[in-house]
């Protein structure tokens, strides 16, 4: 079975300018979720799918950041424009209903977004 | 909302015995755990729900207090492969997950 696939694994963009991810859950998996991983830090939600719908964007901060599900399979998350502490590993993981119950999380090999 | 993890770090030598907990101020309803190793994304270990059901690979251990909104994660005889950062998500109200900062374990020979 494929893994959570993202792209691209590395970007270097200087601030002010825009930078898209992307990614691919496992299929059939509903709940898509991007987090945000600073380095030492533990991975902080900024949006959660269900299947096309947003279950939780609370801690997405909606001024520069969007992202989309539109046919609730592939995902695409946007940075636009970035700032310095935006610099992050962007992290895609997918799972095959909400994270109430016994549904654990496969998370992608991540991007890693360096501003200047 | 965001729980808190204890410790912070900590060392063993192969063999020895951990624990790592992660406490909520707010009620939960279940815990995640995952386990990270450097460069790499994490690695799902354990879920326990409220109500004692649980998931997990066999060699893990856990424990969820209900009362106390803690659980534990029970590290026995470490291997060096055991070695990585440890997390706990907390989930409130059937979908919001949050992730605690980290245990950062290692495993010496």
């Amino acid at each position: 079975e494929a893994g959570v696939a993202q792209s691209p694994r590395y970007k270097i963009i200087e601030k002010r300018q825009s930078v898209a991810f992307w990614c691919n859950p496992i299929s059939g998996h509903a709940t898509l979720y991007w987090y945000q991983q600073i380095l030492g830090q533990g991975p902080k939600l900024l949006i959660q799918f269900q299947n096309n719908g947003v279950v939780d964007d609370s801690q997405l901060p909606k001024d520069r950041f969007s992202a989309e599900r539109l046919k609730g399979v592939d995902s695409t998350l946007k940075i636009q424009p970035a700032k310095l502490e935006d610099s992050a590993v962007y992290l895609c993981a997918s799972s095959l209903e909400l994270a109430g119950g016994l549904n654990e999380q496969f998370f992608g090999p991540g991007t890693r977004l360096t501003v200047l | 909302q965001q729980p808190v993890q204890s410790p912070q770090a900590v060392i063993l030598r192969e063999g020895e015995d951990a624990v790592i907990n992660c406490s909520s101020s707010k009620a939960l309803y279940s815990v995640h755990w995952y386990r990270q190793k450097h460069g790499e994304a994490p690695v799902f270990l354990m879920i326990l729900l409220k109500g004692g059901e649980q998931k997990g690979h066999e060699k893990i251990s856990a424990s969820f207090n209900e009362k106390k909104q803690q659980s534990s994660l029970y590290l026995t005889a470490s291997q060096l492969s055991y070695s990585g950062t440890y997390f706990c998500g907390t989930v409130y109200n059937n979908n919001d997950m949050r992730f605690g900062a980290g245990t950062r374990l290692t495993v010496k020979p």
